[in-house]
């Protein structure tokens, strides 16, 4: 397996713009995680799914953020409309149920101008 | 929620020393303690975790110890390796996935 894939490895927009960000998970994995890494509030998680299903969204800073699992391949994280303190780096992550180990994919790093 | 501090926040230690990370958490409800490694342009990766239930755990050259009645856990490398350079996360969960992350920890080591 490839690991976890995000894309687009970085993004750069202005302010005001929206922002799409996706993850393809490990596949046969039931859990979905996104988080936003940041050098003043560090690792934050945001949102997490189980099986599609979103199980706890208290780390969604506000109602610009929204993110959907439409399927057990695919999800995103979008924002609108960006400021410049969304600027961060994204990270999806995957892990099995009895797991606990998360997968990290290698990021998405905004920058918002 | 869980608050979790990570102490220190940088750490340069010679090859072949030790190096040890010190973690406390907040929520006597948490029951899981894993510690991530984020290399540079990386995603964190999962080195070692601990459940509440052990005082204990090594793989290699890595341990961590749990001591639940003080809230702490740590990380202990020993005969550090250049390759051990990274910044290391200690994280506390009370349900395996909603992880709360300390800030990181720097780790150099010197050739």
């Amino acid at each position: 397996d490839a690991g976890v894939i995000q894309s687009p490895r970085h993004e750069v927009t202005e302010m005001g713009q929206e922002v799409t960000l996706r993850c393809k998970p490990i596949s046969g994995h039931d859990y979905l995680f996104w988080y936003r890494q940041t050098m003043m509030r560090g690792l934050e998680l945001l949102i997490y799914f189980n099986n599609n299903v979103p199980i706890d969204d208290s780390g969604m800073p506000e109602d610009r953020f929204s993110a959907k699992m439409p399927n057990a391949s695919f999800s995103t994280l979008k924002i609108q409309p960006s400021e410049p303190r969304d600027s961060a780096v994204y990270f999806c992550a995957s892990s099995l149920w009895g797991s606990a180990e998360a997968f990290f994919g290698q990021g998405t790093r905004l920058t918002v101008v | 929620g869980e608050n979790v501090e990570q102490h220190p926040s940088t750490l340069s230690v010679q090859e072949g020393d030790s190096a040890v990370i010190k973690c406390t958490y907040s929520d006597s409800a948490s029951n899981y303690f894993p510690w991530y490694k984020q290399e540079l342009g990386k995603g964190p990766q999962l080195i070692i975790d601990i459940r509440s239930n052990v005082g204990e755990k090594k793989d290699q050259r890595i341990a961590v110890t749990l001591n639940k009645t003080a809230k702490h856990f740590s990380l202990h490398i020993t005969e550090t390796q250049p390759e051990d350079s990274a910044v290391y996360f200690c994280a506390a969960s009370s349900n395996d996935y909603k992880l709360s992350f300390g800030a990181g920890t720097t780790v150099t080591v010197r050739a």
